[in-house]
C-alpha cells in the first residue's frame, strides 16, 4: 500500500470551474507535505509547502489543506485556466525520507 | 538564479545498451538527488547525495545503476545494460542546505529502451 495515496486519478473540469484535489497519507509524524505541479515534459514545481502544524497555506489560487488527525490534505484550485492542466503530486517529507503520490492529473478544457 | 540544468532532454537507446545523465544542480546546493518516473507514476528515488556522498540509495538498481557526484557539484546517473522497462523520466532535483525542504527540479531527460 502507496504510503501517500491521491484521488481522483484524473479530472477533467470547464475552465472558470473550481475543483478539488485529495491526499491521504500514512506518513506519521512527517516535517512537511507539498503539493506539485507537473506540466507535461517538465519537472515538478512546488506550489505549497505545509509542515505537521499548519492547517493551511494560500498560493495565488492555489490553496492547501492538511488535517493531521484524519492524515488528509486538499489542494483547492479556484477559477481554473487552461494553464492548470497538468498532473499534481502530492509530497510527504519525514526526516530526509520523500515519498511521492501518484498523482493526479487535472485537464482545464474551454 | 539558474535552475537545476539537465541533459539530454531526450534519449532513444535499445536494450542492453549504455546510457549517461547529466546534471548540474543549482548554484550552491548542496543535497542532489536523482528520481526515476515511469509514465503515470510519481517520481522514485533512485540516489540522494549531500555534498559528494551517498545519503540514500537504497532503491538503486545497483547491478546496473550507478551514480557519482565526484566534486560535489555535478552528477552523472549512468544505466549499463539498460532493459525495456528502465523507460521513464529521470529527473534531478537539489536542495539548500538550511532550505533542504524546498526542492528544484530539472526538467528531466526522457529515455526510451527499444
Amino acid at each position: 500500500k502507496n504510503q501517500v495515496e491521491q484521488s481522483p486519478q484524473s479530472l477533467i473540469i470547464l475552465e472558470g470551474k473550481n475543483c478539488t484535489l485529495q491526499c491521504n497519507y500514512t506518513v506519521s509524524p512527517f516535517s512537511n507535505l507539498r503539493w506539485y505541479k507537473q506540466d507535461t515534459g517538465r519537472g515538478p514545481v512546488s506550489l505549497t509547502i505545509m509542515t505537521f502544524s499548519e492547517n493551511t497555506k494560500s498560493n495565488g489560487r492555489y490553496t492547501a489543506t492538511l488535517d493531521a488527525d484524519t492524515k488528509q490534505s486538499s489542494l483547492h484550485i479556484t477559477a481554473s485556466q487552461l494553464s492548470d492542466s497538468a498532473s499534481y503530486i502530492c509530497v510527504v517529507i519525514r526526516y530526509q525520507k520523500v515519498t511521492f503520490g501518484i498523482g493526479t492529473k487535472l485537464q482545464v478544457i474551454p | 538564479e539558474a535552475g537545476v540544468a539537465q541533459s539530454p532532454r531526450y534519449k532513444i537507446i535499445e536494450k542492453r545498451q549504455s546510457v549517461a545523465f547529466w546534471c548540474n544542480p543549482i548554484s550552491g546546493h548542496a543535497t542532489l538527488y536523482w528520481y526515476q518516473q515511469i509514465l503515470g507514476q510519481g517520481p522514485k528515488l533512485l540516489i540522494q547525495f549531500q555534498n559528494n556522498g551517498v545519503v540514500d540509495d537504497s532503491q538503486l538498481p545497483k547491478d546496473r545503476f550507478s551514480a557519482e557526484r565526484l566534486k560535489g557539484v555535478d552528477s552523472t546517473l549512468k544505466i549499463q545494460p539498460a532493459k525495456l522497462e528502465d523507460s521513464a523520466v529521470y529527473l534531478c532535483a537539489s536542495t539548500r542546505g538550511e532550505q533542504r525542504n524546498i526542492q528544484y527540479f530539472g526538467a528531466g531527460t526522457r529515455l526510451s529502451v527499444l
